[in-house]
């Protein structure tokens, strides 16, 4: 069965830091990797998606991830965070095929400061 | 941009009662819709896909007679939650994919359930 493990649950960085938010997954065939995030009071929105290609994916906002391949990860990282990032961040991995079923991780809640 | 609409957005009902959640595609049709569930801090965790015209499938522990889908078109697919307790009080989600594996989901805004 397929799984995702975000480390970190509760992330407080001040404005202008770095963030990398860690996710490895567990799943025995190829994926569709995605991190969403969650604004307070709001839907789901895709921040960014891994199909195939360039395992380093750049997203909306600033952020982007790395597929590693070789250690199940897809780490997101923004090199400086502001305010408006304030969010709940999940990740999720699918399978490619066309009913696969989308797992995601247990989310971190990022806290950024003035 | 592909919209997901959800209602009602909360709801509050006794033991006992039974509670229709919508989940609407505004502008796309979508074959799969997704039902999800979130504890409080905790993952968004799969209830079942809903299939347009045939029977949805639930993930296991997730009793079918208690929380019914209907997909009955491309648009529109229902949980409901039946003789509702107050454990089911949580934030269920929908999401729905556009036509084609690689589109990404969209997400409904969910809409948080309280039994009292």
């Amino acid at each position: 069965a397929q799984s995702v493990s975000q480390h970190n649950h509760h992330v407080i960085l001040s404005e202008a830091a770095s963030l990398e938010l860690g996710c490895n997954y567990s799943y025995g065939g190829t994926v569709n990797l995605f991190w969403y995030v969650q604004y307070p009071g709001q839907h789901l929105q895709l921040l960014l998606k891994y199909f195939s290609g360039d395992p380093l994916v750049k997203g909306i906002k600033g952020f982007e991830a790395e597929f590693i391949k070789s250690k199940f990860s897809f780490n997101l990282r923004k090199p400086s965070v502001q305010w408006s990032d304030t969010a709940e961040y999940f990740c999720a991995v699918r399978g490619t095929g066309t009913a696969s079923k989308l797992t995601f991780g247990t989310g971190t809640r990022l806290q950024v400061t003035l | 941009g592909a919209v997901v609409s959800q209602h009602p957005s909360w709801v509050i009902c006794k033991s006992g009662t039974s509670v229709k959640i919508e989940c609407r595609s505004l502008d796309f049709q979508a074959t799969t819709m997704f039902w999800y569930r979130q504890f409080p801090k905790q993952s968004l965790m799969l209830m079942a896909t809903s299939n347009e015209g045939s029977k949805a499938t639930y993930e296991q522990g997730v009793e079918k007679d208690k929380f019914l889908i209907n997909h009955a078109s491309l648009t529109l697919s229902t949980l409901t939650v039946t003789s509702a307790h107050p454990e089911d009080s949580s934030f269920y989600i929908c999401s729905a994919r556009d036509q084609g594996a690689d589109s990404p989901l969209h997400f409904g805004n969910g809409t948080r359930l309280t039994v009292t």
